[in-house]
């Protein structure tokens, strides 16, 4: 299986900030990765797919980048909405195997 | 609209069976993948394996192989999981998903997630 690894596991900020969240895989995965946001007791909601896309309805202050192995998801001016954990998926082979997760919460 | 509708929470004991339900509509529910996705108490996601309702194919991650069934039944535009003898360890919410597969694979439609609870 392809392990995904996060970083950080939880990170503390403010609205406003920057925050940038990276995902390495253990092997390439050309740009076969996805990230999802999900809010406590809520599914999970696809936000970046193929490393670098905008999903549909997802504000563009959230942005993917990377190929290869090593991934991230930036969100440009955090919300309060915005506070959530966020999990990175590859979908380059079976199984699609997510990240462990990086919690961001409010500072 | 695309919905995934998932079936009610379910408290059984230690080797009880189970089956959950993933119910879809407004889009063809033969054309696309499905895909389970379980979160334990305090951990991430984990991909257990999808099912193609068009024709009921099957794949597992290694993980849930054998733990697991995966069924559909297209005639009712909904996908299975199920269990023959639950543990402890089963415990959590189970998440079913829609599996887009055109360009880059991604989960793109959620249901809402089944709660599991299994305690003697």
């Amino acid at each position: 299986d392809i392990q995904m690894t996060q970083s950080p596991s939880s990170l503390s900020a403010s609205v406003g900030d920057r925050v940038t969240i990276t995902c390495r895989a253990s092997q390439s995965i050309s740009s076969s990765l996805n990230w999802y946001q999900q809010k406590p007791g809520k599914a999970p909601k696809l936000l970046i797919y193929g490393a670098s896309s905008l999903q549909s309805g997802v504000p563009s202050r959230f942005s993917g980048s990377g190929s290869g192995t090593h991934f991230t998801l930036t969100i440009s001016s955090l919300q309060p909405e915005d506070f959530a954990t966020y999990y990175c998926q590859q979908s380059y082979s079976m199984p699609y195997t997510f990240g462990q997760g990086t919690k961001l919460e409010i500072k | 609209e695309v919905q995934l509708v998932q079936s009610g929470a379910e408290v059984k004991k230690p080797g009880e069976s189970l089956k959950i339900s993933c119910k879809g509509s407004g889009y063809s529910f033969t054309n696309y993948w499905i895909g389970w996705v379980r979160h334990m108490p305090g951990k991430g996601l984990e991909w257990m394996g999808i099912i193609y309702p068009g024709n009921s194919d099957t794949r597992y991650s290694p993980s849930f192989q054998g733990q697991v069934t995966i069924s559909g039944d297209k005639s009712i535009s909904t996908a299975y999981l199920q269990w023959s003898s639950l543990k402890a360890s089963d415990t959590a919410m189970y998440y079913c998903a829609r599996m887009y597969d055109r360009g880059v694979t991604r989960l793109d439609y959620w249901g809402q997630g089944t709660l599991v609870t299994v305690s003697s």
